[in-house]
C-alpha cells in the first residue's frame, strides 16, 4: 500500500457537476497539501493543512473547496469548474516539526473538465 | 522569499552518457534543497535532499547533487544514463520553519538509445 493514496485516478466532469477528490495518507504525518500541475506551468500550491488547520489558501477560486476532517484524510470538493481547471491534482503529506520537511506525493487525479 | 530556476526545460542524453540537470535557487536564509522525479502518470518521488552537513548528497538510482553556496546551485548528476531515467525532474527549495516547498518548472529528461 502506497504512503499517499488518491482517488479517483481519472475524473471527467462537466462544468455544472459537483465532484470530490480524496486523499489518504498512511505515514502518520501531520500536514497535507493540494497542488495543481498544469502542462508547461510550475507546480501550484493550492492549500496546506497543518494539524487539520488550514494554514495556506493560495488565492484559489472558491469553486475549489478543501476539507480536512483528520490528519490522515484530505478532500477537494469541486463545483462549477471551468475547462482551464483541467489538470493533474496532486496530494502530498509531510511531518512538520523542527527542522527540514519534505513532501510525499500521491499519484494524482487527472481531471478533465468538459 | 525563495525561488528556483531550472535551466533547460528539455534535456536529451545518450544512454551511458553523463546526466546533468541544472538548478539555481534564491533564498534569503540557509536553504533546504530537494530533487524530485516524476514518471509518466505518477506523482513526484523524492530523489535526494540537502539539509545540512555534507554538500555532496547521494540519492536513489545513482543520482547525486552538490550544494554550492557560492554559486547558489544544486545541480543533479548521474555518471551514466539509463533508459529508465527518462522522466521529469523537479528542483525545490524550502527553509527552516517553512512548511512549504517552492518548485522549479521542471526538466524533462529524454534518453537516446
Amino acid at each position: 500500500e502506497t504512503g499517499v493514496t488518491q482517488t479517483p485516478r481519472h475524473l471527467v466532469m462537466g462544468m455544472t457537476n459537483k465532484k470530490s477528490l480524496k486523499c489518504e495518507q498512511h505515514l502518520g504525518h501531520n500536514a497535507m497539501y493540494w497542488y495543481k500541475q498544469s502542462a508547461k506551468k510550475p507546480l501550484e500550491l493550492m492549500f496546506v493543512y497543518n494539524f487539520k488547520e488550514q494554514t495556506e489558501n493560495n488565492s484559489v477560486p472558491s469553486r475549489f473547496s478543501p476539507e480536512c476532517p483528520n490528519s490522515s484524510h484530505l478532500f477537494l470538493h469541486l463545483h462549477t469548474l471551468q475547462p482551464e481547471d483541467s489538470a493533474l491534482y496532486l496530494c502530498a503529506s509531510s511531518q512538520v516539526a523542527e527542522g527540514p520537511i519534505w513532501l510525499h506525493f500521491g499519484n494524482g487525479t487527472r481531471l478533465t473538465v468538459t | 522569499a525563495q525561488s528556483v530556476t531550472q535551466l533547460g526545460s528539455h534535456v536529451s542524453v545518450s544512454e551511458g552518457a553523463l546526466v546533468l540537470l541544472r538548478c539555481n535557487y534564491s533564498s534569503s536564509v540557509p536553504p533546504y534543497l530537494f530533487w524530485y522525479v516524476q514518471y509518466p502518470n505518477q506523482g513526484l518521488q523524492l530523489l535526494l535532499k540537502y539539509t545540512t552537513g555534507a554538500t555532496l548528497v547521494k540519492g536513489i538510482n545513482g543520482f547525486e547533487a552538490e550544494f554550492k553556496k557560492s554559486e547558489t546551485s544544486f545541480h543533479l548528476t548521474k555518471p551514466s544514463a539509463h533508459m529508465s531515467d527518462a522522466a521529469e525532474y523537479f528542483c525545490a527549495v524550502s527553509n527552516f520553519g517553512n512548511e512549504k516547498l517552492t518548485f522549479g518548472t521542471g526538466t524533462r529528461l529524454t534518453i537516446i538509445p
